[in-house]
């Protein structure tokens, strides 16, 4: 079974409006989490890391701003998308880290597109 | 800058037979090298991993090799089934477990 999940699957907004995302670790506890995003025919992009009861850590050229980061518990942290674009459709990806075992575990994506 | 590569964005192969994916990397320090099964529209699923310190791994039809010489890997799946059509990346990460640098895929088809 699904060891991370992702709500939604699948999310269409209007321009300008915010969208949440929330990845859930559901066999483990999680203190790091991962927040991906995917182009079409394009790799996967780490965008944030995200450790439980702190500021997430976000890679360069990624702005902080606008994609906002919470990981509250230990199985649950959110994206949040500000403000949307257009440019920021996009297939985004959460993964978990299982501790001691050090594997990243994947969510299956959340398809967001921007009108 | 694409610190993992994965030359070959398709392959073919008939069932029964050996697939070969194969994945360069540039940067000397990573040491844990991964290799992720994707359908599309959904996460990618762990497959195999190698630390730095081996230069092979196998877990039933997977087996992974690793060159550091050359900053090659590779993966073996034998027999190939048509269920291992998908989608395949290589990832590695210079910490062991943390980031991950993903490579831009090789999709695989599998043909009965």
């Amino acid at each position: 079974g699904a060891v991370v999940s992702q709500h939604p699957s699948r999310v269409i907004c209007k321009s300008g409006t915010s969208v949440k995302i929330e990845c859930r670790s559901l066999d483990f506890q999680a203190t790091t989490m991962f927040w991906y995003r995917q182009f079409p025919k394009q790799s996967l992009m780490l965008m944030a890391t995200s450790n439980e009861g702190s500021k997430a850590t976000y890679e360069q050229g990624v702005e902080k701003d606008k994609f906002l980061i919470n990981h509250a518990s230990l199985t649950l942290s959110t994206l949040t998308v500000t403000s949307a674009h257009p440019e920021d459709s996009s297939f985004y990806i959460c993964s978990a880290l299982r501790p001691l075992v050090g594997t990243q575990y994947f969510g299956p994506g959340t398809r967001l597109l921007v009108l | 800058d694409q610190q993992v590569k994965q030359n070959s964005p398709s392959l073919s192969v008939q069932e029964g037979r050996i697939s070969i994916l194969n994945c360069d990397y540039t940067n000397s320090m990573f040491d844990y090298f991964l290799w992720y099964k994707k359908y599309p529209a959904e996460g990618p699923t762990f497959l195999i991993s190698i630390s730095s310190i081996k230069d092979k791994n196998e877990d039933g039809r997977f087996t992974v090799f690793l060159n550091k010489s050359a900053k090659h890997l590779s993966l073996h799946i034998v027999p190939s089934q048509p269920g291992d059509s998908a989608v395949y990346f290589c990832a590695a990460s210079p910490t062991g477990f943390q980031k991950l640098v993903f490579g831009t895929g090789t999709r695989l088809l599998v043909s009965p």
